[in-house]
């Protein structure tokens, strides 16, 4: 089966930048891989922020955005918030299976 | 509104077995897809299972396969988890998702299952 690859935790500045990325054993991440990023907040259950790469729903503040960033899924924040320290998921599909990352520990600091 | 309520979880000896049941309601879950999700505490998200609208198709982690079991019952618009061959690396909590795309639905509460002697 598959891995999924995060890195475990990135630190970011209130109002700065920062790009978390989530990569494949199987090979370079595609369209085909339809990437979602969840977040989940202590205490909380997880919630979906981007799917099929970039695709936003209401809920997703406009500073976070998804990309493919060479061989990887990408989510972007641009304009950190005290709020958007959480952890945050990658997932994958695999044609029959799923696959979640090990998820990021996002702190904003 | 969607809802999924988890329910089944509960304390169990290695080796045994449990069946997890989430109850759906606020859509058509007879023409949906679902998934099983798991948490270890203080762990990251495992994806465990789904299974196609009707019943006939269903896959499986490779941590899982041969010990767990996804079934449904749309008359009962209900979701199963069957769990065999339990070990402590099963301890988590178990969400239930509805497939659609974008996962939109609030997740529910989770149903907890501990594996211990």
């Amino acid at each position: 089966q598959a891995v999924v690859t995060q890195e475990p935790s990135l630190t970011v500045s209130p109002g700065g930048t920062v790009t978390l990325t989530c990569g494949s054993s199987t090979g370079a991440v595609t369209s085909g891989h339809y990437p979602y990023w969840l977040q989940q907040k202590p205490g909380q259950a997880p919630r979906t922020l981007i799917y099929d790469i970039s695709s936003k729903h209401s809920w997703t503040p406009a500073r976070f955005s998804g990309s493919l960033l060479g061989d990887k899924a990408a989510l972007t924040l641009s304009g950190a918030q005290p709020e958007d320290e959480a952890e945050y998921y990658c997932y994958l599909s695999y044609s029959a299976v799923r696959v979640f990352g090990g998820g990021t520990k996002l702190t904003v600091l | 509104e969607v809802q999924l309520v988890e329910s089944g979880g509960g304390l169990v000896q290695p080796g045994g077995s449990l069946r997890l049941s989430c109850a759906a309601s606020g859509f058509t879950f007879s023409s949906s897809w679902m998934h099983w999700v798991r948490q270890a505490p203080g762990k990251g998200l495992v994806w465990v299972s789904r299974i196609n609208s009707d019943g006939t198709t269903t896959f499986y982690a490779d941590s899982v396969k041969g010990r767990f079991t996804i079934s449904r019952d749309n008359a009962k618009n209900s979701l199963y988890l069957q769990m065999n061959s339990l070990s402590a690396e099963d301890t988590a909590v178990y969400y239930c998702i509805r497939g659609v795309q974008g996962w939109p639905d609030p997740w529910g509460q989770g149903t907890l299952v501990s594996v211990s002697s």
